[in-house]
């Protein structure tokens, strides 16, 4: 198992409500990613957390926000939730902070659901 | 546009048979090409690197993978595969500061 932690495992909620997720990231690692992983499909980047400050974003409209706090644990907010944001997000956390993540540990995800 | 395909949706082999799972990317730059193994309802645990090198890279659980620049191929392999390397399986390239994910291979094992 790696050191990274999601909370919570699951999650219901319904279209329009807001949701937080959070990541506990490795001891050590610095930098901490999100992804969204829909039913069947491979993760798509959200965007990554760096000292405290977004470090880059994917295609993902700006309802969806994050933090990420001085010992680096980090929390993805999802605004005005839709139906079609019902996925796994993952979080990963890195040890690189601008460079690709050379090596990265996902943690275990949160199931959400909007119904 | 940085892509990773995975030609196979499903692929079923009978338990200690050869495996390989196929992964092309297209890429402007040297990419940092990564496995990972997913089992339900869990998240992504790394198989396997390549950065640079030898372009034959050995992972964990058995597994291998080659990368051919020419073919812009990155395929796994496993000599012999266990009952429990059923999974869901994704190719990566990392990009930027992220990973570009292909779809994924979902692996059965017959008995």
């Amino acid at each position: 198992e790696t050191g990274v932690t999601q909370s919570p495992t699951h999650l219901i909620k319904t279209r329009g409500q807001q949701v937080t997720l959070r990541c506990s990231s490795q001891s050590g690692h610095n930098t901490v990613s999100w992804y969204q992983q829909a039913l069947g499909q491979g993760p798509q980047f959200i965007f990554q957390y760096y000292r405290e400050e977004e470090n880059g974003r994917g295609n993902f409209p700006p309802r969806f926000s994050g933090l990420q706090f001085p010992n680096y644990s980090s929390e993805l907010n999802v605004n005005a939730l839709e139906l079609d944001d019902s996925a796994l997000y993952l979080c990963a956390s890195s040890r690189t902070g601008v460079r690709q993540n050379t090596e990265a540990f996902f943690g275990q995800g949160t199931r959400l659901t909007v119904v | 546009a940085q892509s990773v395909t995975q030609p196979d949706i499903h692929i079923t082999v009978s338990e200690g048979a050869s495996l390989e799972l196929r992964c092309n990317y297209s890429y402007g730059a040297t990419p940092y090409l990564f496995w990972y193994v997913q089992s339900p309802g869990q998240g992504l645990q790394l198989l396997l690197k390549y950065f640079s090198g030898d372009t034959l890279v050995q992972g964990i659980k058995g597994f291998e993978a080659e990368f051919k620049r020419s073919q812009s191929s990155f395929n796994l392999r496993k000599p012999s595969v266990h009952w429990s390397d059923a999974a869901e399986y994704f190719c990566a390239v990392g990009y930027g500061q992220n990973f570009v994910f292909g779809p994924g291979t979902r692996l059965s094992v017959l008995p």
